[in-house]
């Protein structure tokens, strides 16, 4: 069954220092595994995806995350934080059992300070 | 090209009563997918529509349902409510051609549903 950690509610950075939210999911096939943002009262828009290519996935806004399948991790990075980057975000694991069940991690709320 | 649009953008029910809520999807797009976000939580996946008939399910109990018409757009059905059913509901639509390819989805806005 396939299941998605988030390691921490809540992480705080300074603008321009490095951004490193972390992921773990669970998974009995190969995954797809995906990051997601949501803005205050807003839907959710895809920052990148991982689908069985590159292991380094290069996304929206200067992100990027990197598979490591012996750590059965997905982290999220961007070298420079900035304010606008404050939001939630939601990892996401994926497999093909017919459709696309998506499961979604509990979230981490990114502060970025001035 | 639109996008994924969802109706109403927020509602007020009772507990007991029931709600239907609207997703039209993107188009060209077949299967769309519901979840509930409750409050500070990750979305949930309520069930998935491919081509009219529901193609999986999460934990969600029956008074959930839902339809996918012809022209692809979607309802979530929620009967007896709850006050735990106070929450965001999403959609998502993709274009899905057969198993083992994947599919990316893209998700409307949301309806939020408060329960008193």
């Amino acid at each position: 069954a396939q299941s998605v950690t988030q390691l921490g509610s809540h992480v705080s950075v300074s603008e321009g220092a490095l951004v490193l939210l972390r992921c773990n999911y669970s998974s009995s096939v190969p995954p797809y595994l995906f990051w997601y943002v949501q803005y205050p009262n807003q839907g959710l828009q895809l920052l990148l995806k991982y689908t069985s290519a590159a292991t380094l996935v290069k996304g929206i806004n200067g992100f990027e995350a990197e598979f490591k399948k012996s750590e059965t991790s997905f982290h999220l990075t961007k070298p420079s934080a900035h304010m606008s980057d404050a939001a939630e975000y939601f990892c996401a694991v994926s497999e093909d059992t017919g459709g696309f069940k998506t499961i979604f991690g509990a979230g981490t709320r990114l502060f970025v300070k001035a | 090209e639109t996008g994924v649009t969802q109706s109403p953008t927020h509602l007020i029910k009772t507990r007991g009563q029931q709600v239907t809520l609207r997703c039209s999807s993107q188009s060209g797009h077949n299967t769309v997918s519901w979840y509930q976000q409750a409050l500070g939580q990750g979305p949930q996946f309520i069930f998935q529509y491919y081509r009219e008939e529901e193609n999986g399910r999460g934990n969600f109990p029956p008074r959930f349902s839902g339809l996918q018409f012809p022209n692809y757009s979607s309802e979530l059905n929620v009967n007896a409510l709850e006050l735990d059913d106070s929450a965001l509901y999403l959609c998502a639509s993709s274009f899905r051609v057969g198993s083992g390819s994947y599919n990316e989805q893209f998700f409307g806005p949301g309806t939020r549903l408060t329960v008193l």
